[in-house]
């Protein structure tokens, strides 16, 4: 039981190129997540999936898309990326929508935009 | 709005000390409340959390008790180890159309032998 998966770990990127992080979960859960950790500012939810064949926007989802291509995975793409989207991503996901449900994080990509 | 304060770090004790990370929410609703810890290198994990007021939230020797009279939701350990060093993130969680999870900034704990 792998729990959260993200590949890649680490990426560096030209400005304008694209690129795609991946994310995978085996936990059986309905509901998935992209987050973006920067310095100083906790994680922000850029945007999640209720459930499978469901994506909404989050709190900063300009510059990005997503898919969820069934129930275990939800890929976040960058189409041309910036200097301000240098951070570190994360994808969690939980059994369902809620306040009370526990989200479950992967070991996060950081990307690196020159 | 809906946000989070916690206490700046970096937090640094010795070995066995006492320890107390503030937080601090403003929130329109009836929020959980949460703890999650990051280590070096991963993701973040969830330490405890607490759904209704007066609940206490526990796990490996960290408490919290959430105070809606305060809008509180302090973390507190009697006694620290050097591998509970990490960063800690307070949060509170919304409904509303999706489980939103508002973050703190983070708090850094760096505890010496």
């Amino acid at each position: 039981n792998a729990g959260v998966t993200q590949t890649p770990k680490f990426q560096v990127l030209k400005t304008g190129q694209s690129m795609t992080l991946q994310c995978a979960q085996d936990m059986n859960h309905n509901s998935m997540y992209w987050y973006r950790q920067d310095p100083g500012m906790g994680l922000r939810l850029i945007y999640y999936s209720a459930s499978e064949g469901t994506t909404d926007k989050g709190e900063v989802p300009n510059g990005y898309n997503v898919s969820r291509l069934n129930k275990r995975e939800f890929s976040l793409r960058l189409e041309s990326a910036a200097p301000s989207q240098t951070s570190v991503y994360f994808c969690a996901s939980s059994e369902s929508l809620g306040r009370q449900e526990t989200q479950y994080f992967g070991p996060g990509t950081r990307l690196l935009v020159l | 709005g809906n946000s989070v304060t916690q206490m700046e770090g970096p937090v640094t004790l010795s070995e066995e000390a006492f320890l107390t990370i503030n937080c601090t929410y403003t929130a329109t609703g009836y929020p959980s409340l949460f703890w999650y810890v990051q280590y070096p290198g991963e993701g973040l994990q969830l330490l405890l959390k607490a759904t209704k007021a007066d609940d206490k939230g526990s796990n490996k020797g960290f408490e919290a008790t959430y105070r809606k009279e305060t809008t509180s939701f302090h973390l507190e350990k009697g006694s620290v180890q050097v591998s509970d060093s990490a960063v800690y993130f307070c949060a509170l969680g919304l409904s509303g159309g999706y489980n939103k999870l508002i973050f703190g900034a983070g708090t850094r704990l760096a505890v010496h032998p």
